[in-house]
């Protein structure tokens, strides 16, 4: 049973580049999340999406967008990278909505760097 | 606004024994408190979690103990192991809300 799989597993960009993060769901969950963790600190809800669409979005800007495919694979989208985008990036799959019944299954993280 | 403080920032614990890692939140709305196990390289696993209707809650050597009226829940590690090195994030989140608000996490070094 495959579980979260995220791609890249670390990323090196220049500020005011663009960036792309990839996240497949494990197997049977149609809920994603992501969050940004930075160094020494816990991870920070940035949006959620299920059927395509973005449920519920944590306190980031506009820069970050994301998108849900029809096999509830997903991405996220950075733009305009500042230093401060500098983080691990994780993806965390759930069946319906998240919490109480269904806990958030984490990948390991993709690792940004901005420079 | 943090809407949950952990403490201690870090944790030097010897084998055997226990390790006790407190957090307190802000909004009483929050009705799961979930804690994550995290281990370098890899993203937060799910260790335990606790409703507010409840007061204790033990799977295994892991105990959540959870206070409403003082707004505060702990986790103890009993019979800790250098296997449980690793950092620790309490969260807490609504059911009508998706996101879950985490901790800024415990650091827990069991000295063998």
């Amino acid at each position: 049973d495959a579980g979260v799989t995220q791609s890249p597993t670390h990323l090196i960009k220049t500020r005011g580049q663009q960036v792309t993060l990839r996240c497949s769901p494990k197997s049977g969950h149609d809920t994603v999340s992501w969050y940004q963790q930075a160094l020494g600190q816990g991870p920070q809800f940035i949006f959620q999406y299920y059927e395509e669409e973005e449920r519920q979005r944590g306190n980031f800007p506009d820069r970050f967008s994301g998108h849900q495919f029809p096999n509830y694979s997903s991405e996220l989208n950075v733009n305009a990278l500042l230093l401060g985008d500098s983080a691990l990036y994780l993806c965390a799959s759930s069946l319906g909505r998240t919490g109480t019944e269904q806990p958030l299954h984490f990948g390991n993280g993709t690792r940004l760097t901005v420079t | 606004q943090q809407q949950v403080k952990q403490s201690p920032q870090s944790l030097i614990v010897q084998k055997g024994g226990i390790s006790i890692i407190n957090c307190a939140y802000e909004n009483t709305a929050f009705d799961y408190f979930p804690w994550y196990q995290q281990f370098p390289g890899k993203g937060p696993a799910l260790l335990i979690a606790i409703r507010p209707d409840v007061s204790e809650k033990k799977e295994g050597r892991f105990t959540i103990s959870f206070n409403k009226s003082a707004k505060q829940f702990s986790l103890h590690i009993m019979d800790s192991q250098p296997g449980d090195s690793a950092t620790y994030f309490c969260a807490a989140s609504r059911f009508i809300d998706d996101k879950i608000i985490f901790g800024k996490g415990t650091r827990l070094h069991i000295l063998p």
